[in-house]
């Protein structure tokens, strides 16, 4: 149980054009989804927090216009690269947890190629 | 604030041979701590946490991690590892508050070798 979904496994897109990932939990309703990102060899820095019908809460650095997020119902959650560019590169990956649960479970990761 | 350290980036150790994959945390707050591994180009899968309760924690393939709250450590250990246990291990944070966020170690490449 508690599986969580990506989509896609991975992406190449042009630079200045705009890219979705979908992050989805399979068994569960998912009151809370994260969304990560990891350069290669490195860890795993935190994104954004988005709670079910709210406003995502973005980490400081993390350009919010730039990185749009949507966690629409319970099982979805979307993050939009908007005009993308190669610096943008990098592996996202999210995770999702349902309310009085404290542990995360993660998705498989979407690598994303800027061209 | 809160922050994970694991000081090893590679640990290159030999097949059946036992290792100890360190991570040490700062915290002014209880906590609740994680070992995660990632294969290449995959997500993070939960390997073993400690909530509260034992301060030895168990995993289903051997692993074990000991919560030291003393010397702010939850150092991973296995007693003989396998060519499969090659990944990468990421120790992780989370603060009892409620935004429930994870904080990564920069994590430990375990390099298995034959």
């Amino acid at each position: 149980g508690a599986v969580v979904s990506q989509h896609p496994s991975r992406v190449i897109c042009k630079s200045g054009t705009s890219v979705k990932i979908e992050c989805r939990s399979l068994d569960f309703q998912a009151t809370t989804m994260f969304w990560y990102r990891q350069f290669p060899k490195q860890s795993l820095m935190l994104m954004a927090t988005s709670n079910e019908g709210s406003k995502a809460t973005y980490e400081q650095g993390v350009e919010k216009d730039k990185f749009l997020i949507n966690h629409a119902s319970l099982t979805l959650s979307t993050l939009t690269v908007t005009s993308a560019h190669p610096e943008d590169s990098s592996f996202y990956i999210c995770s999702a947890r349902w309310q009085g649960n404290y542990e995360q479970y993660f998705g498989p990761g979407t690598r994303l190629t800027v061209t | 604030a809160q922050s994970v350290t694991q000081l090893d980036s590679q640990v290159p150790v030999f097949e059946e041979a036992p290792v100890e994959l360190r991570c040490n945390y700062s915290s002014s707050v209880s906590v609740y701590l994680f070992w995660y591994v990632q294969y290449p180009n995959q997500g993070l899968q939960l390997l073993l946490k400690y909530l509260s309760g034992s301060t030895l924690v168990e995993s289903i393939n051997g692993f074990e991690a000991e919560f030291n709250k003393s010397q702010t450590s939850f150092h991973l250990r296995k007693p003989s590892v396998h060519i499969s246990d090659t990944a990468e291990y990421f120790c992780a944070v989370m603060s009892g508050g409620a935004t429930n966020k994870l904080i990564f170690g920069t994590g430990t490449l375990l390099a298995v070798q034959p």
